[in-house]
């Protein structure tokens, strides 16, 4: 079964901090991984899309990585701000069924 | 561009009724995606269209739900008769049909059937 996987589901840290959210997916043949972020009654926002040929994007204080073999993504955020507060879902595009399946999400939270 | 336009934001009903949600994708995109969200169970596919085509449709629930795309830059889906339990929040996105195009969000339609 294609699963996507985020842990943790929630993530608080103090202001400034760099932190990085995990997601794993269980089939290595996908076309791409995308990471959105979702604020609270919004809908999602793309924020970085990686292709199955590369192994990291970059978006001013982001930058996400994709390693196929091991089924894992991690989305990197630089010196966090409490702008950065939002629910971060990860997607998987998989190859197969060209289906996109998301992640749970993770609930993130920056103190001022 | 004015994004992935969704009508309505939100729609009450009582059990039993036909509620229609409707979705007007990006203009020159040709995949559309309806998704369910609830706090239960995230994010989860609906069906998806590739040119106006139905390509799996697995994820509707039951026979109460369908959904249509008439042409290239509209979609509904159809919810009858509604139950408490598709209460939830649906959104429509699309994309272009390459690995290379991200997938747009429209807002979504808050729907609560009572």
């Amino acid at each position: 079964k294609q699963e996507v996987t985020q842990i943790p589901a929630a993530l608080s840290v103090p202001e400034g901090e760099n932190l990085v959210l995990n997601c794993s997916f269980t089939d290595s043949a996908i076309y791409n991984l995308q990471w959105f972020r979702q604020d609270p009654g919004k809908g999602l926002t793309s924020l970085l899309l990686i292709q199955s040929s590369q192994r990291e994007q970059t978006s001013g204080r982001l930058n996400a990585s994709l390693d196929k073999s091991s089924g894992r993504s991690t989305l990197y955020i630089a010196a966090s701000q409490p702008g950065d507060s939002a629910t971060y879902l990860c997607a998987v595009l998989y190859s197969s069924a060209s289906k996109i399946i998301f992640g749970s999400g993770t609930r993130l939270s920056i103190r001022p | 561009d004015a994004g992935v336009i969704q009508s309505p934001r939100h729609e009450v009903t009582e059990m039993g009724q036909e509620v229609t949600l409707r979705c007007k994708p990006i203009s020159g995109h040709n995949s559309l995606f309806w998704y369910r969200q609830t706090m239960m169970r995230g994010l989860e596919l609906l069906i998806y269209f590739n040119n106006n085509v139905p390509i799996d449709d697995s994820g509707m629930p039951e026979d109460r739900f369908s959904a249509k795309m008439p042409n290239a830059s509209f979609s509904t889906l159809k919810i009858q008769p509604s139950e408490p339990r598709d209460s939830a929040v649906y959104f429509c996105a699309s994309t272009l049909a390459n690995p290379n195009s991200p997938l747009h969000f429209g807002n979504g339609t808050r729907l609560t059937v009572t």
